[in-house]
């Protein structure tokens, strides 16, 4: 268990609708990593928060935002979705904004399936 | 981050070591390797990371050459619960810049009983 949790563990949806995810970090940890998995793209990163702010953002869709509240809790909401969004998608924590000592933990992450 | 190169899978027999070798020859100076697993669909996992010098916890060891163009993580005993998928990742340790993972593909440890 790494400390992080997500809900919901399994979404269902059809296409055009939004769905919103959520992520608690590890207590401590200020730091919020959003990553998406799909079969064909593999594991990649979407967007960072550190301590409320965005920090870094990666591959990810316009139609995709996310935010990180003051309890440090994030949530990623994914709107107009599409089959090609269906994917697991995973929370990870850190205690710093990275750094050299700054390994991520991973949640169990949220299987997404637009239908 | 530099990009790094693993064999697409690897088979160990349960009980020996497992040695799992990443190539990242473009590495730069301030760039860490870090060694992640992921089991089946579960959320990858962190290992053990290093710069220079060889690292040990209680996981694994991670040998990195000494020009720092490649490495090898060192299960020391596999077991069937290390059948995992393991990812080598070169990332920037400190500074300004962001430290995300970038995931390439790994390499698919299947241990055999």
């Amino acid at each position: 268990d790494s400390g992080v949790t997500q809900t919901p563990k399994h979404l269902i949806t059809a296409t055009g609708q939004r769905v919103t995810l959520r992520c608690s970090p590890r207590s401590g940890d200020l730091s919020v990593y959003w990553y998406q998995q799909s079969l064909d793209q593999g594991l990649q990163f979407l967007i960072q928060y550190y301590n409320g702010e965005e920090r870094a953002k990666g591959n990810i869709l316009e139609r995709f935002s996310a935010q990180q509240f003051p309890d440090l809790h994030s949530e990623l909401n994914l709107s107009s979705l599409e089959l090609g969004d269906s994917a697991l998608y995973f929370c990870a924590s850190s205690k710093d904004a990275g750094g050299r000592m700054g390994e991520q933990f991973f949640g169990p992450g949220t299987r997404l399936t637009v239908l | 981050d530099a990009k790094t190169t693993q064999p697409t899978s690897m088979d160990c027999a349960e009980g020996r070591a497992a040695n799992l070798p990443c190539n990242h020859s473009t590495i730069s100076g301030n760039e860490y390797v870090y060694w992640y697993r992921q089991i089946h669909s579960q959320g990858p996992q962190y290992i053990i990371h290093g710069l220079k010098n060889n690292e040990t916890n209680e996981m694994a060891s991670l040998i990195i050459t000494e020009d720092r163009k490649s490495s090898t993580l060192i299960l020391p005993h596999a077991t069937l619960r290390d059948t995992a998928v393991y990812y080598c990742i070169a990332r920037v340790g400190s500074g300004a810049g962001s430290y995300q993972l970038t995931f390439g593909k790994g390499t698919k440890l299947s241990v055999i009983p």
